[in-house]
């Protein structure tokens, strides 16, 4: 079946770590993003990718990285500048960016602080 | 103010209740998405639509762009209906950027 993969499902980050989540698609989508949700606030955008080895920030960037070396594959790392890390990380992917494109979304990774 | 505003925040209902859950939205819109989060987390697109009316299965989705809302109804709801409602939409002016809003909490009790 085709699908957004995300891993792991939870992750624990120490003071000073840099940590990285993954984000697999088998959907040949053209377009990945990646979203941060806090409880009582919608999603918020933290960058999102076109097309493989290009990528732009979004809403809240500052304290991430992303790469997109393959179409498929479009990991996250969460460096130890991002002072509030914990939050529940969503990937999705469409099929191009723009023309309103329906997004499909992975299961999420739950990064705490230890 | 949220450009995407939904209510209620928090609905609970008996099994079989007609259940609408309301999105209003303040910016020029290309189209509307409504999506289900499960309580483990993880996301499912239920409908996008630009104008009108779609139906699948117990759920309906419609759209007034002139008023700027959107509502989604579940029919004869279940307890497997429980999960958070989120709407989120393509402003105009940027296609590459849903805007969402914050949920709708549904829990559907036998």
């Amino acid at each position: 079946d085709g699908g957004i993969t995300q891993s792991p499902k939870y992750l624990f980050r120490k003071e000073g770590q840099n940590v990285t989540l993954s984000c697999e698609q088998n959907l040949n989508h053209d377009a990945m993003y990646w979203y941060r949700q806090d409880p009582g606030q919608g999603l918020r955008l933290i960058y999102y990718s076109q097309i493989v080895n290009d990528f732009q920030k979004g809403d809240i960037a500052e304290g991430y990285s992303v790469s997109r070396e393959k179409k498929e594959s479009f990991p996250l790392t969460v460096t130890s500048a991002q002072k509030n890390p914990t939050a529940f990380y969503l990937c999705a992917s469409s099929m191009s960016s723009g023309s309103y494109q329906p997004q499909h979304f992975g299961d999420g990774t739950r990064l705490s602080i230890l | 103010k949220n450009e995407v505003e939904q209510s209620p925040q928090n609905l609970t209902a008996q099994e079989g209740e007609f259940i609408t859950i309301n999105c209003s939205y303040s910016v020029g819109i290309s189209a509307l998405h409504w999506l289900q989060q499960h309580p483990g987390g993880g996301i499912v697109s239920l409908f996008m639509l630009s104008s009108g009316k779609k139906k699948h299965g117990r759920l309906i989705a419609t759209i007034n762009i002139q008023e700027k809302h959107s509502s989604l109804h579940i029919t004869a709801s279940h307890p497997r209906d429980s999960a958070v409602y989120i709407c989120a939409v393509f402003p105009t002016l940027n296609t590459d950027k849903l805007i969402f809003g914050t949920g709708t909490r549904l829990q559907v009790f036998p």
